[in-house]
């Protein structure tokens, strides 16, 4: 059974620096890329980063470029989203997701329950 | 960056409607046209990839259609179990952006 299990989340100040990572299993994890998405409280879904399967690769939207960097360790099948500069407007949810390759484009196909990040003074 | 665009925003419908959302792409994304459904304090669950291919273990009241910019989901018969939020997404390109959502709400 494919399970992602993020941890890291809680408080930080504006302007502080938090890592994530996502912890896989049920799957060969350096076979897929993986993804990072976030949702603010109330709002929509946001996709942040993902990365390809050795971390060669690194692709960011541009409303965190240069802040957050994702990474992964294959050997400890984790994935990392590091997150620095934040702002108030970085709090939400932040999930990690399977990417598949679905009709040749990459898919998320499974998600992590999330975590919560919170941005406050 | 592709702008998607869904609407309705919401919509209320009763158990054994047939409902239609619509989600449009600010440019082509042939079929690269992904649909997800959240339920309230829970991830996002892969209900249609490719415009309208349904992944294992979806049922098969849900379908979808569409390419090029402009895709609809289907439900053909609600059940209560489909009262959610439902996003599109295109796979098109990088950033892979998704709609605002659909809320479904019972009637």
């Amino acid at each position: 059974e494919v399970q992602l299990v993020e941890a890291g989340g809680g408080l930080v100040q504006p302007g502080g620096s938090l890592r994530l990572s996502c912890a896989a299993s049920g799957f060969t994890f350096s076979s897929y890329w993986m993804s990072w998405v976030r949702q603010a409280p109330g709002k929509g879904l946001e996709w942040l980063a993902n990365v390809n399967r050795d971390g060669s690769a690194k692709y960011y939207v541009d409303s965190v470029k240069g802040r957050f960097t994702i990474s992964r360790d294959n050997a400890k099948n984790s994935l990392y989203l590091q997150m620095t500069s934040l702002r108030a407007e970085d709090t939400a949810v932040y999930y990690c997701a399977r990417d598949e390759t679905l009709y040749g484009s990459r898919t998320a196909d499974y998600w992590g329950q999330g975590t919560l990040v919170t941005v406050s003074s | 960056d592709i702008q998607m665009t869904q609407s309705p925003s919401s919509l209320s419908a009763s158990v054994g409607d047939r409902v239609t959302i619509a989600c449009r792409a600010s440019q082509s994304i042939s079929s690269y046209l992904n649909w997800y459904q959240q339920k309230p304090g829970k991830a996002p669950k892969l209900l249609l990839y490719a415009a309208s291919s349904l992944p294992s273990g979806v049922p098969s009241r849900f379908s979808g259609s569409g390419s090029g910019t402009d895709f609809t989901l289907t439900i053909s018969s609600l059940q209560p179990e489909d009262f959610a939020t439902y996003y599109c997404q295109q796979s098109h390109s990088t950033p892979r952006t998704f709609g605002q959502g659909t809320k479904l709400e019972i009637k």
